[in-house]
Parts: structure tokens; C-alpha cells; sequence
């Protein structure tokens, strides 16, 4: 299966900041994830938004999924440094058995 | 709640060496467990989908005799890398469905394990 893309592929702000990564899938999908990474760790779930949502609010988390033009944003409001970490959308395809496709991620980092 | 465990986090052996790496959910019975492949700074990569009770699904391009998977019961999945060689080093995660989960719910992560083949 072919991988999402995400951009920007890094992204340096500073603390205080707002931080968008963009995510475009290629699919018909039941749902769109937001997954984070910390480096050398697995993954942590942060939001699911379903094919029939717009968007989804969770703390400084917000995500939008636009499913004509197949793409997704996650914004992060007044980002600290520890939201440092990689970032990966990924796509629960229709009739894919659940399996997740996931994007090339975007690495962000917040600098003091 | 959904705490999945993966053991090794991390192993380095010799090339031609079989290695083992299990996969455990915690606090929920998982039918469906995934494995992924991921190379420094690239995506995660599906390699195989773990049923308990019957044969993995691998992907296109995965090597079902290189990499067995076993998932003999509702709380453990096993992989297996075998004869390991150097091109086979990266960072392996393993991530898990509950039994009582349909659409549209996460799947739970292991912190994955790092194999280095020398």
C-alpha cells in the first residue's frame, strides 16, 4: 500500500508557538489517526477523527480532515518543549481490515 | 487501560543468530496484533497482521519464512527474525486491537524494540 505524505518534514519553532503538519492520504477511509513518537519509543495515540468528522478538539490538540481533498491538519497550540517528537498521520483504509497506512511524518521541534 | 508490551526493547547479536520478540497486551485481549518495520527517520512500514488462532498476513515483499509470526493466544504475539543478518538491524513495533473493538478505535503501541545484527 502506498504511504501517506505529510509536510511540512520538519518543523523548528519556538516554545509558545503554534504548530501545523499537513497530512494527504490516497484512499477511502473509516478514519484518520495522529499518532506522536518520541524518538527511540513506540507509539503514542493522540487523535481519531472519523471519515464523517470535520474536526476533532482535544486539549491543545486540534484536527481537521477534509475527505474531498483527502487531507488531514493537526495543529498544536502553544507548543512547549516537550511536545518535541515525530509526528505520523495515519489512514484506517474502507475494507482494509483495519490495517493502518501511515504518513512520512513530520519531526518537530520546539526550542526554548 | 491498553498497555501493550514488547520485549526485547532492545537486542544486539551475531549474524546468523534467531532472534525473538514478543508482543503482549496487558490489560485487554487482543484477535488482531500488527507488526512494523521502521529504517532512522522513516515511516512505520506494515510487515505482517497477527490473528490469534490462525496464519499472519504478510505484506508484499515481507519474508514469511525470515520472519515468523506466532500468535498462539488472545494476549501474545511473537516475532521471530531468523538467521538474522546485518540488513535486517531496525527498529521493530508491534501494536495491538482489543477482542471488544470494531471501526474507528486506536490501535495500542508496544515501545517497540531496536535489533542490531553485527
Amino acid at each position: 500500500s502506498q504511504q501517506g505524505e505529510e509536510d511540512p518534514q520538519a518543523l523548528s519553532i519556538q516554545e509558545g508557538e503554534n504548530a501545523t503538519m499537513n497530512c494527504s492520504y490516497k484512499t477511502s477511509i473509516n478514519n484518520l489517526q495522529w499518532y506522536r513518537q518520541n524518538s527511540g519509543r513506540g507509539l503514542v495515540h493522540l487523535i481519531l477523527i472519523r471519515s464523517n468528522e470535520r474536526e476533532k478538539h482535544s486539549g491543545r490538540l486540534r484536527v481537521t480532515l477534509d475527505t474531498s481533498k483527502k487531507s488531514s491538519s493537526l495543529l498544536i497550540t502553544a507548543s512547549r518543549a516537550a511536545d518535541t517528537a515525530s509526528y505520523f498521520c495515519a489512514t484506517d483504509a474502507t475494507g482494509g481490515g483495519n490495517k493502518l497506512t501511515f504518513g512520512t511524518g513530520t519531526q518537530l521541534k520546539v526550542e526554548l | 487501560g491498553a498497555v501493550v508490551s514488547q520485549h526485547p526493547s532492545r537486542v544486539i547479536c551475531k549474524s546468523g543468530t534467531s532472534v525473538k520478540i514478543e508482543c503482549r497486551s496487558l490489560d485487554f485481549q487482543a484477535t488482531t496484533m500488527f507488526w512494523y518495520r521502521q529504517f532512522p527517520k522513516k515511516s512505520l512500514m506494515l510487515m505482517a497482521t497477527s490473528n490469534e488462532g490462525s496464519k499472519a498476513t504478510y505484506e508484499q515483499g515481507v519474508e514469511k519464512d525470515k520472519f515468523l509470526i506466532n500468535h498462539a493466544s488472545l494476549t501474545l504475539s511473537t516475532l521471530t527474525v531468523t538467521s538474522a543478518h546485518p540488513e535486517d538491524s531496525s527498529f521493530y513495533i508491534c501494536s495491538a486491537r482489543s477482542l471488544d473493538s470494531y471501526l474507528n478505535q486506536p490501535q495500542h503501541f508496544g515501545d517497540g524494540t531496536r535489533l542490531s545484527i553485527l
